[in-house]
């Protein structure tokens, strides 16, 4: 099953509104919550993490909000702009031995409207 | 600036071929990871390796194969193509800051089987 889930597949809104975008996920083994931005034909990119042991991380207009005990995490984006208007995907870490690997969400298109 | 080239990055094969995507990456990073996009799915992780001539299956990994003779390469084998494999395919690394949620995408391999 899917480990990692966005049930947004798409969200719209307003200039100078928050875009919520939200994840839940199902192993409570995981470490570490990151999220990426993807424009069409582009590969993706890391916009902010945060570690297990933090609730909440802010940066510039983007804040993550972590609810381990709700399996669940989001990320607000103040203030929204056109060329915010992309795919966003979550991610969970996991830490297993040696290994470490990153299960992505389905993505939620992300459109904001002027 | 992370640097991870893939190739070829586009290709038409025939159902039953083999297909071979390579990825190269001049991070000197220990982690490599192969995922496949797929509209509604996002990204799904199909192998990842974490030394040279090892390799560890993520969530999808029936239908392909990985090799990672060297830490800078990484290739993902497709021995028999099939319709259901025509996709993005993507080619990321990390260091061990993958456990920050840090990984460096390379530009995609489009795939069609045909």
């Amino acid at each position: 099953g899917q480990q990692v889930k966005q049930s947004s597949p798409s969200l719209t809104v307003q200039e100078g509104g928050i875009s919520i975008l939200n994840c839940d996920y199902e192993n409570d083994m995981f470490d570490y919550f990151a999220w990426y931005k993807k424009y069409p034909d582009n590969s993706p990119t890391l916009l902010i993490s945060v570690r297990s042991n933090v609730d909440k991380r802010e940066d510039g207009r983007l804040t993550v909000f972590l609810n381990k005990s709700g399996k669940h995490f989001s990320l607000h984006i103040t203030a929204s702009q056109p060329e915010d208007t992309a795919v966003y995907l979550c991610a969970a870490g996991l830490n297993q031995g040696g290994s470490a690997k990153l299960i992505f969400g389905e993505g939620t298109k992300l459109t904001v409207s002027s | 600036e992370a640097a991870v080239t893939q190739s070829p990055r586009s290709k038409v094969a025939v159902t039953g071929g083999k297909v071979t995507l390579s990825c190269h990456q001049t991070n000197n990073h220990d982690y490599m990871y192969w995922y496949r996009q797929d509209t509604g799915h996002g990204l799904r992780l199909i192998h990842y390796s974490y030394v040279a001539d090892s390799t560890e299956k993520g969530d999808i990994p029936d239908g392909y194969k990985a090799s990672r003779p060297s830490q800078e390469n990484f290739s993902l084998i497709l021995e028999l193509a099939s319709l259901s494999q025509t996709a993005v395919y993507f080619c990321a690394s990390s260091d061990a800051g993958a456990r920050t949620g840090q990984l460096y995408f390379g530009e995609g391999s489009k795939l069609t089987v045909l």
